[in-house]
């Protein structure tokens, strides 16, 4: 069974600049979930795909935006980035129906 | 922001020792997850809860859904050095949004 994959692993940008962050979900999850990891914090819930459709979002900006495609792998786009965008940006997968989610490593974003 | 309130924010204990960490909240959750993190790594699922007053174990870990619901615990027996990280609760209210503790960072004298 392939766990949650996420790419880049770092990724370094300047304001303003745009970013698109990968995530390819574990094997059989057809839900993925995206998290902003500030240092010293918990995950922020970001937005959730399912079935390729924007299912819940969190306090973020419209600028937070996201696609899910139809092997359930997903990408975070990030518009006009700042400079407290830097963080882990983490995906996590769930079974439709289950509320246990099981994380990627991440992605460390710096926003210089 | 955070609406979960982990403690102690750290803890410094000696190899072999029992670990008890817990989170409260001020209202209600259905469902309670427990997550270690290791720098550098994603959040990795040890327990999840689903019913009020539920007791669960993962090996050397224990878990409990508080019976108001506001609440949950977590306790490690007999600590050994990899138990170091950090441990996050995470709590769901009704669909989708996981909500994080700030987390109880782990250091382990061996």
């Amino acid at each position: 069974e392939t766990g949650v994959t996420q790419s880049p692993t770092h990724l370094i940008k300047t304001r303003g600049q745009q970013v698109t962050l990968r995530c390819s979900s574990q094997s059989g999850h057809n839900t993925v979930s995206w998290y902003q990891q500030a240092l010293g914090q918990g995950p922020q819930f970001i937005f959730q795909y399912y079935r390729e459709e924007e299912n819940g979002r969190g306090n973020f900006p419209p600028r937070f935006s996201g696609l899910q495609f139809p092997n359930y792998s997903s990408e975070l786009n990030v518009n006009a980035l700042e400079l407290d965008d830097s963080a882990l940006y983490l995906c996590a997968s769930s079974l439709d129906g289950s509320y246990e989610q099981y994380f990627g490593p991440g992605t460390r974003l710096t926003v210089t | 922001g955070q609406q979960l309130n982990q403690s102690p924010q750290s803890m410094f204990i000696q190899e072999g020792e029992d670990v008890s960490m817990n989170c409260t909240s001020s209202s209600i959750f259905n469902t309670w997850l427990w997550y270690k993190q290791d720098p550098g790594e994603g959040p990795v699922l040890l327990i999840a809860l689903y019913k009020a007053g539920e007791l669960t174990s993962n090996g050397r870990l224990t878990a409990q859904f508080g019976i108001t619901r506001k609440d949950s615990f977590l306790n490690i027996s007999a600590s050994i050095p990899s138990d170091v990280g950090i441990y996050f609760c995470a709590g769901l209210k009704y669909g989708n949004k996981l909500v994080f503790g700030a987390g109880t960072i782990l250091r382990v004298k061996s």
